[in-house]
């Protein structure tokens, strides 16, 4: 059990488009889901955490208006890359919240912008 | 700040060894302490997870051994394998948080056949 799925694992777009990235909870509910980005060799850098019916939260330092998160059921939240920049490319990994305060994390997405 | 200190930053070990990866806090609110691995291009998987009332922890070859007055936690990996060779977190919660996870910077762990 506690299967997060995301999709796309992998996706190449070009500068200034806007990419979604999709999480699902497979075999369980989750109110509460995050969004972290991983720079390679780095730890996990939360960018927001997500709460389905509500606005996200984003940490310090993330633009809001550049990635947008809605968590519009249980089982669902996306990520979408604003106008994105090569500075964007970056692996985004997703979790949801399950009792008693485990996250169960999704494969991620490698983001690459030319 | 950084709230969790995790260390070695990496670690090789001999097939059949033990591994040991140290965590410490400071945040005495802290009330859930689990361990991520992760393997190159994936995302992290629950490896196992303690809660303070608890000194020690074992699933299989993974134990964590929990001190709470020095305020450290570790994760042992015993009779170390190959394809135990991936990047370890740990990571800590606040208790009453929603799930919030704070997280070490990760070791990177090697074994050698």
């Amino acid at each position: 059990g506690a299967v997060v799925s995301q999709h796309p694992s992998w996706v190449i777009c070009k500068s200034g488009t806007s990419v979604k990235i999709e999480c699902r909870s497979l075999d369980f509910q989750a109110t509460t889901m995050f969004w972290y980005r991983q720079f390679p060799k780095q730890s996990l850098m939360l960018m927001a955490t997500s709460n389905e019916g509500s606005k996200a939260t984003y940490e310090q330092g993330v633009e809001k208006d550049k990635f947008l998160i809605n968590h519009a059921s249980l089982t669902l939240s996306t990520l979408t890359v604003t106008s994105a920049h090569p500075e964007d490319s970056s692996f985004y990994i997703c979790s949801a919240g399950q009792s008693p305060g485990t996250q169960y994390f999704g494969p991620g997405t490698r983001l690459t912008v030319l | 700040q950084q709230q969790v200190k995790q260390s070695p930053q990496s670690l090789i070990v001999q097939k059949g060894g033990i591994s040991i990866i140290n965590c410490a806090y400071e945040n005495t609110a802290f009330d859930y302490f689990p361990w991520y691995q992760q393997f190159p291009g994936k995302g992290p998987a629950l490896l196992i997870a303690i809660r303070p009332d608890v000194s020690e922890k074992k699933e299989g070859r993974f134990t964590i051994s929990f001190n709470k007055s020095a305020k450290q936690f570790s994760l042992h990996i015993m009779d170390s394998q190959p394809g135990d060779s991936a990047t370890y977190f740990c990571a800590a919660k606040v208790r009453g948080s929603n799930y919030k996870l704070t997280f070490g910077k990760g070791t990177l762990l090697t074994v050698n056949p």
